[in-house]
């Protein structure tokens, strides 16, 4: 199956720091989501994004799909933001299920 | 409100027993999906279901069935039959303009 993998795994940041979060995949795929999963394990749809580029407020994704890659910016930090984040790609096989990454998680301190 | 309900939150299930885990959606979704998440790691797919009184199995799905008998809902079963069922367990459709997958609160099931 395809293989996605999360870089770094931890990430510690103190408040108002940048951070730039990885997602590699082994093979094309048809669709890429950003979640980020709250310390009450509830997972929010953060961007729909198989290819270009979306922000959304100090969030921002971009998706290079010729080269199986995506990127999670995010900037300003807030300790609101700690948690985990997991990219998951859509291959199209088993139904159009999502294969997760084991995600990174951040940490951001006061 | 839209959105996707599973039940209970937390269950504690004896050995030997097999338990139902709730899953509801109101988004109209044909497509559902149960995954399965343990410490530190990602989601596994369970079973699926594209349409109603037809689903497959996943990546993990011995030990685990469900049924597809109405389109808002998609139980499942986890059986005396899986060996280390403790997890968290997360209920998912998907549809809309862009397909996007989305999920539910989880059940976090832990056996005694």
């Amino acid at each position: 199956g395809i293989q996605v993998e999360q870089s770094p795994p931890d990430l510690i940041l103190q408040e108002g720091a940048n951070s730039t979060l990885r997602c590699n995949f082994s093979d094309s795929v048809n669709n890429l989501q950003w979640f980020h999963q709250n310390p009450w394990g509830q997972l929010i749809n953060l961007f729909y994004i198989p290819s270009g580029t979306k922000q959304n407020g100090r969030l921002s994704a971009t998706t290079v799909a010729t080269e199986r890659y995506s990127l999670l910016y995010i900037s300003s930090s807030q300790t609101t933001d700690s948690g985990v984040y997991f990219c998951a790609v859509e291959h199209g096989d088993s139904g159009y299920a999502l294969n997760f990454g084991k995600g990174t998680s951040l940490l951001v301190t006061p | 409100d839209g959105g996707i309900t599973q039940s209970p939150k937390y269950l504690f299930r004896k050995e030997g027993q097999n338990v139902t885990l709730s899953c509801e959606q109101n988004l109209n979704h044909d497509a559902m999906y149960w995954y399965r998440q343990d410490p530190g790691q990602g989601l596994r797919l369970i079973y699926y279901s594209q349409i109603v009184n037809d689903f497959q199995k996943g990546d993990i799905a011995e030990g685990y069935s469900v049924s597809r008998e109405k389109k808002e809902s998609f139980p499942l079963t986890v059986t005396s039959a899986q060996k280390n069922p403790t997890a968290f367990y997360l209920c998912a459709s998907r549809g809309g303009g862009e397909n996007e997958q989305f999920f539910g609160p989880g059940t976090r099931l832990t056996v005694l």
